[in-house]
C-alpha cells in the first residue's frame, strides 16, 4: 500500500533561517507528488507539485522541492523563511495510473518561525 | 467566492445523533472527494465521486457513514448514530478530472461529538 512519511513533526526556526522538510513515499508505481500548506485558520492550499520533467520544482512564496526517484523522496526547501511561513505542511502522493487520484498524505510538519 | 465551500464550519452534537455536512465544489469540477483529518494526522481518504457516481469508498467509511452527490454538483456526507471517535475535521475537495487534476480544498467542517 502507498504510504507517505514526513520526518519532522515540529520545526522551530528563526526568520532568515533555511528550511528543509523531508518527505519519503512508498509505492512501486509512478506517482504525482504534492506539498500542501495550511496556514492558521485557513484551508489546505497547494504549494507545489511534481508530475514529470525537471525534478526540481518551484512553487509559491519561494518554496521549491526536489524529486529524487532513487530515494523515493520529495523534500521541501526554502532558503530563507519568514514569520508568515508559520503553518502546517503536508506532503501527499497519488497514483498517476490510478483513476480516482485520491491523495495519500503524510502526518504533516508544524513549522513555527520566530520573528 | 468561487472556491470549494463547506457547511457548517463547526458542528457540535451529542453521541447518538445524526449529522449531515454539505460540500459545494468549484463549478464544473466533476470530481469530488471527502477526507477526514484528526488532530496530529494528515487527511485520510473517505470517498470519491465522479459526477454523481460514487466510485470508491474507504474501509474507514463504516455503515454509519453515507455520502451522496445526487445531481453531480454538491455533495452531502451523513453520519448516523455519531460516536466520540467521529470527532474530526471533515474536508471536501474537488478537481476538474482533466489535465493535472489538482484537488482544491474547502475549509472543512469540524465535528465535535460530546
Amino acid at each position: 500500500a502507498q504510504s507517505v512519511s514526513q520526518h519532522n513533526h515540529h520545526v522551530i526556526l528563526s526568520e532568515a533561517a533555511s528550511l528543509e522538510l523531508g518527505c519519503n513515499y512508498s509505492y512501486g508505481g509512478t506517482v504525482n507528488l504534492f506539498w500542501y500548506v495550511q496556514y492558521p485558520g485557513q484551508h489546505l492550499q497547494l504549494l507545489l507539485k511534481y508530475f514529470s520533467g525537471d525534478p526540481l520544482v518551484k512553487g509559491i512564496k519561494g518554496f521549491e522541492a526536489e524529486f529524487i526517484k532513487s530515494k523515493f523522496s520529495f523534500n521541501l526547501r526554502k532558503p530563507s523563511v519568514q514569520w508568515s511561513d508559520t503553518a502546517e505542511y503536508f506532503c501527499a502522493v497519488n497514483d498517476r495510473a490510478g483513476n480516482n487520484r485520491k491523495l495519500i498524505w503524510g502526518l504533516g510538519t508544524s513549522l513555527a518561525v520566530n520573528p | 467566492d468561487t472556491g470549494v465551500s463547506q457547511d457548517p464550519r463547526h458542528k457540535i452534537t451529542k453521541r447518538g445523533q445524526n449529522v449531515t455536512f454539505r460540500c459545494d465544489p468549484i463549478s464544473e469540477h466533476n470530481r469530488l472527494y471527502w477526507y477526514r483529518q484528526t488532530l496530529g494526522q494528515g487527511p485520510e481518504f473517505l470517498t470519491y465521486f465522479q459526477n454523481e457516481a460514487q466510485l470508491e469508498k474507504s474501509r474507514l467509511l463504516s455503515d454509519r457513514f453515507s455520502a451522496e452527490r445526487p445531481k453531480g454538483s454538491f455533495s452531502t456526507l451523513e453520519i448516523q448514530r455519531t460516536e466520540q471517535g467521529d470527532s474530526a475535521m471533515y474536508l471536501c475537495a474537488s478537481s476538474s478530472g482533466t489535465g493535472e487534476n489538482i484537488q482544491y480544498f474547502g475549509a472543512g467542517t469540524r465535528l465535535s461529538v460530546l
